[in-house]
């Protein structure tokens, strides 16, 4: 138990799907990421939200939408997604955006994109 | 390109000896590094962390060295075991724009501890 939930843990889509991803996290934590890990690539920072506000977006297409409703939960939205976005979707999340403090991971869900 | 080099991706070592994990990076400003541990099917463990202003930071069976000036840590373990087996990565905290901080992570190097 990593204090960290993702669901669902497998998702195979069609490109003209609509589908969401949801994390939620059980520690008390103000700051929520999202992060994807492709094969044979580092894991790649998606979006970051701090107190619900977003502070963060790496360029991330906009077929990939973040929603953060409160502290505890982080959703991503998927809209008419692509083959090479099929990866690994991980949540994290820290006490706060600050570089000493750990973020926590989900086990992740894994997207394959028809 | 990449900030952060993990150059070995597997590594074996007998159970009872001593592993160590490397890890370079590019910038000098990084000031916080982290290790992570992860097995199949889950997702990263946060295992070790050193702040810049530090070289050396030990917790149990698990140390991590930093070098500064060669831009370079490395995890120790001591004595590895059978279930340290897994994927390490090691990542660096980076100051974005607005502020905040993100991980810069490796590519990871896989350890397998054989009994």
């Amino acid at each position: 138990e990593t204090g960290v939930t993702q669901t669902p843990r497998h998702l195979v889509m069609g490109m003209t799907n609509k589908k969401s991803l949801k994390c939620e996290q059980h520690l008390g934590h103000n700051a929520m990421y999202w992060y994807k890990q492709s094969a044979k690539k580092p894991l790649e920072l998606m979006f970051v939200y701090n107190f619900k506000e977003q502070t963060e977006n790496n360029s991330v297409p906009s077929r990939f939408s973040p929603e953060c409703p409160n502290s505890s939960h982080l959703f991503l939205h998927l809209h008419t997604l692509q083959p090479e976005d099929s990866a690994l979707y991980l949540c994290a999340s820290s006490q706060g955006p600050a570089s000493n403090q750990p973020q926590h991971f989900g086990d992740g869900t894994r997207l394959s994109i028809l | 390109d990449q900030q952060v080099k993990q150059n070995s991706p597997s590594l074996s070592v007998q159970e009872g000896r001593i592993s160590i994990l490397n890890c370079d990076y590019t910038n000098s400003m990084f000031d916080y590094f982290l290790w992570y541990k992860k097995y199949p099917a889950e997702g990263p463990t946060f295992l070790i962390s050193i702040s810049s202003i530090k070289d050396k930071n030990e917790d149990g069976r698990f140390t991590v060295f930093l070098n500064k000036s060669a831009k370079h840590l490395s995890l120790h373990i001591v004595p590895s075991q059978p279930g340290d087996s897994a994927v390490y990565f090691c990542a660096a905290s980076d100051k974005t724009t607005s502020g905040t901080y993100k991980y810069i992570f490796g590519t990871g190097t896989r350890l397998k501890v054989l009994a």
